[in-house]
């Protein structure tokens, strides 16, 4: 059972591009969403995450947005950069219980050409 | 410091062996999670240590697989009688706590082949 449905699997970007990447869940217990970067031969690392008590979250140049009536969320890159070339998972926990059992999405396999 | 380290990087073995997985977790973290990444896939939980004792382990595929971590510190996941299906990148992750919120810093994982 695929609880987070992340697309698109792959998606090619010229520099200074705004990447979007979109996941969807259906279990409404998830109240915890971060979003991770994956380099070949890396684990993941935490990019940036929100709670649903809020619509936006910025860090940097990534952008988290959450629709929770739709339960959707979303990545954008803003300016992206061929270093950002990676791996971009989204997560999710869900409340009720109290350690960070994560579920994660497919993946997106970004690419950014100079 | 030093991050999340994992050994070995790779691990070739036959149909019907047995392995070893372990994973070093960041100095003073409490919390030890295992996950399994399928090639193409996000990684799946498997199992969840708070301290020593195995406080989720729901994401365990079988009987096969069992974690442990006597004292705390490192982890070792033990597969018994490997399956072709088993093949996979293993990842550990740390926390230096356990709630949900709290950040999980991730090792390089384990790639097993089972030939």
């Amino acid at each position: 059972q695929q609880q987070v449905k992340q697309s698109p699997q792959s998606l090619i970007v010229q520099k200074g591009g705004i990447p979007i990447i979109n996941c969807a869940y259906e279990n409404t217990a998830f109240d915890y969403f971060p979003w991770y970067q994956q380099f070949p031969g890396k684990g993941p690392a935490l990019l940036i995450a929100i709670r649903p008590d809020v619509s936006e979250k910025k860090e940097g140049r990534f952008t988290i947005s959450f629709n929770k009536s739709a339960k959707q969320f979303s990545l954008h890159i803003m300016d992206s950069q061929p270093g950002d070339s990676a791996t971009y998972f989204c997560a999710a926990v869900a409340g009720g219980t109290s350690y960070g059992k994560l579920t994660f999405g497919q993946g997106t396999i970004l690419t950014v050409h100079p | 410091g030093a991050g999340v380290s994992q050994t070995p990087s790779n691990k070739v073995t036959e149909k019907g062996k047995y392995v070893e997985l372990r994973c070093d977790p960041i100095s003073g973290h409490t919390a030890l999670y295992w996950y399994r990444q399928s090639l193409g896939q996000g990684p799946e939980f498997l199992i969840y240590f708070q301290g020593t004792g195995a406080a989720d382990d729901s994401g365990l595929p079988n009987d096969r697989f069992f974690a442990v971590r006597p004292e705390g510190s490192v982890s070792t996941l033990k597969i018994q009688r490997t399956e072709r299906g088993d093949s996979a990148v293993y990842l550990c992750a740390s926390s230096p706590l356990a709630g949900r919120y709290n950040e999980q810093f991730f090792g390089p994982g384990t790639r097993l082949t089972v030939l």
